[in-house]
């Protein structure tokens, strides 16, 4: 079975600075891997997927993660904060068609000026 | 192309109530899934359904029916309301690997 643990239950930075949000997944087979972003009292959006090719995956909003196979990573950047960041991040992974969709506990991104 | 819907959006039940969760979705996806979002456990799945007809157990079904007619509904029952069900609920369906989320309903059992 596939597990997720996203390292960090709350992240805080500064308006500009990098964020950088920690994924890791435990996956017996390759898996295809997402980040979710969930603004308060709304469901959940689609930040971006990584399924198969290019290891360094870009998304919206200026979000990029890069699958790191060896280190069973899948961690979340941006390079400089914006206030409308400020969210709750979550990485998911799945391993086939018919899997589940299993996400980790969540990350909330706190930004300050 | 309205994507996932869900009805209602906010319920206040009472212990021991029973209540129908609304799901559809208008995209002709197989894989459709409920999970419940509470703080600090990030979403877990109830219960998902390959197809219609086709319905199996998630990591916390205990509490929690579901049924699949056809490929459009999937609807979420709480036979017998508890406080320990208060939690958001969401419904998502899928196509291959990209699943799409509904907007969610917030429950409350007192």
């Amino acid at each position: 079975a596939q597990s997720v643990t996203q390292l960090g239950s709350h992240v805080s930075v500064s308006e500009g600075a990098l964020v950088l949000l920690r994924c890791n997944y435990s996956s017996s087979v390759p898996p295809y891997l997402f980040w979710y972003v969930q603004y308060p009292n709304q469901g959940l959006q689609l930040l971006l997927k990584y399924t198969t090719g290019a290891t360094l995956v870009k998304g919206i909003n200026g979000f990029e993660a890069e699958f790191k196979k060896s280190e069973t990573s899948f961690h979340l950047t941006k390079p400089s904060a914006h206030m409308s960041d400020a969210a709750e991040y979550f990485c998911a992974v799945i391993v086939g068609r018919y899997s589940t969709l299993t996400f980790g506990k969540g990350t909330m991104l706190l930004v300050s000026p | 192309n309205a994507g996932v819907t869900q009805t209602p959006k906010f319920q206040v039940l009472k212990t021991g109530q029973s209540m129908t969760l609304q799901c559809a979705q208008d995209m002709n996806h197989e894989y459709m899934s409920w999970y419940r979002q509470d703080p600090g456990m990030g979403l877990r799945l109830i219960h998902y359904s390959v197809g219609a007809g086709i319905t199996d157990q998630g990591e916390v079904p205990n509490g929690y029916n579901v049924s699949r007619s056809t490929t459009e509904d999937f609807p979420l029952r709480l036979l017998s309301a508890a406080p320990s069900q208060t939690s958001v609920y969401f419904c998502a369906s899928r196509d291959s690997y990209e699943q799409y989320f509904g907007p969610g309903t917030r429950l409350t059992v007192t």
